[in-house]
């Protein structure tokens, strides 16, 4: 089983719907959870951040993690032409001093208009 | 806003030949990264480097590679006699220190543009 699983797509939705993308993983040990949006031959940009079960919001994304299902999620609400990315959850254990990041294969999305 | 620079932003080399790829992270952050992403795979972890030394590495990052902080600025990853399966993208990425806990880190990574690599 892999650490981390995403689907990779890709998710063709019209403008303005909304966008729910998932992740699963079966490390328990992994405490920090990310999503990241990669544009074509570009580096992922850090979207969302949480640390703790629950919901998160930030404009029209909303990040959700369920730990006891091992479970993570991003909402995009209202989605944009400009939101067409990939998008990688990414997870961390945090042990020592430093953290690696541990992704998701990524979800594609394309959101016409 | 502050970012991550990446060169070069492509580099062909011919297979065996030593390859140097430059970063320079995010003035404020103490911990630097370098990931690559294979075309058409996921992102990977190669190394972590803190204090002027690895933090931790992946099976990935074996003798041919190292890192290096030169100087106060430039963080570097170096693979010493390239292999054609390195071609990839290379992302070097740098988090900031929480200073409120001393060996935190809040995994908050930040990444360069990339540079991609080309093995003939």
């Amino acid at each position: 089983q892999k650490e981390v699983e995403q689907d990779p797509g890709p998710l063709s939705v019209p403008e303005g719907a909304i966008v729910s993308l998932n992740c699963t993983y079966s490390n328990s040990a992994f405490q920090y959870f990310m999503w990241y949006r990669q544009y074509s031959r570009k580096g992922p940009e850090l979207l969302m951040y949480t640390y703790s079960s629950g919901n998160k919001e930030d404009g029209r994304f909303t990040a959700q993690v369920d730990k006891s299902s091992k479970y993570i999620s991003l909402f995009i609400r209202d989605s944009q032409p400009s939101d067409s990315a990939t998008y990688l959850c990414a997870m961390s254990d945090y042990t020592g001093t430093a953290s690696k990041l541990t992704f998701g294969t990524g979800t594609r999305l394309q959101v016409t208009l | 806003e502050p970012e991550v620079t990446q060169t070069p932003s492509h580099q062909v080399t011919q297979m065996g030949q030593e390859v140097i790829l430059r970063c320079v992270p995010i003035s404020n952050h103490l911990y630097f990264y370098w990931y690559r992403q294979i075309l058409g795979q996921k992102v990977e972890f190669l190394v972590s480097f803190y204090n002027n030394e690895i933090s931790e590495k992946s099976e990935i990052f074996d003798d041919q590679f190292s890192v290096e902080r030169p100087d106060g600025s430039n963080f570097t990853l170096k693979i010493r006699s390239t292999k054609l399966e390195d071609s990839a993208m290379y992302f070097c990425a740098s988090s900031r220190h929480n200073r409120e806990l001393e060996f935190s880190n809040t995994g908050e990574l930040f990444f360069g543009e990339g540079s991609r690599l080309t093995v003939l």
